[in-house]
């Protein structure tokens, strides 16, 4: 079956720090770039961060640059966002997502596989 | 950044009726937009990408168009399935970033 299986979701002090991963099975995940996107009631869905195929790009929003950092592990098929500093503001169900473009290594920018995600709660 | 925006935020509709969900770009984006639907306690599903490009497996009582700053997701005869929250989301530049969302109600 081709899914998405995120985990390492938590409570956590403000300050501390988290890593998520993303499980991929049912597809070779080395061929797509690959997306971190949150869901928070207040701020709704916001990109998070992407990576392409190889590890060797990889992009973030203004408001976790410098505090996050997204990897993968291709041999793995797992993908991962260490998530350093973190505030309350970062509290969200934090989802990854599998890039919709379907020629290898292109990226598009749409997600057309994601996971159920994992909930991440910033509180002291 | 480029904002987007949708409206309505919320509508009633019935099994059978024809709802048309707009989203609009802060800046233009060209083609450059998707639709997601999202149920209770579920993740985002990809509908429709390249503003009218639909999405493998979706039924074809979905439709997009638009391209610029003006864009549509019509349902032609709604099921029941289909009630849900509606996003929309541009690709044209970084960061990317989603609609509020269009909460879709059984009238």
């Amino acid at each position: 079956e081709v899914q998405l299986v995120e985990s390492g979701g938590g409570l956590v002090q403000p300050g501390g720090s988290l890593t998520l991963s993303c499980a991929a099975s049912g597809f070779t995940l080395s061929r797509y770039w690959m997306h971190w996107v949150r869901q928070d009631p207040e701020k709704g869905l916001v990109w998070v961060s992407r990576i392409n195929y190889d590890g060797t790009n990889t992009n973030y929003a203004d408001s976790v640059r410098g505090r996050f950092t997204i990897s993968r592990d291709n041999a793995k098929n797992t993908l991962y966002l260490q998530m350093n500093s973190l505030r309350v503001e970062d509290t969200s169900v934090y989802y990854c997502g599998r890039d919709a473009a379907k020629v290898a290594a292109e990226d598009l920018d749409y997600m057309d596989l994601w996971g159920k995600g994992t909930t991440v709660t910033v509180s002291s | 950044d480029i904002q987007m925006t949708q409206s309505p935020s919320s509508v009633s509709a019935s099994v059978g009726d024809r709802v048309t969900i707009t989203c609009r770009a802060s800046q233009t984006i060209s083609s450059w937009l998707a639709w997601y639907q999202q149920k209770p306690g579920e993740a985002p599903k990809l509908l429709i990408y390249g503003s009218f490009i639909l999405q493998s497996g979706v039924p074809s009582r979905f439709s997009g168009s638009g391209s610029g700053t003006d864009f549509t997701l019509t349902i032609s005869s709604l099921q029941p399935e289909d009630f849900a929250t509606y996003y929309c989301q541009q690709a044209n530049s970084f960061p990317i970033t989603f609609g509020p969302g269009t909460r879709l109600e059984i009238k």
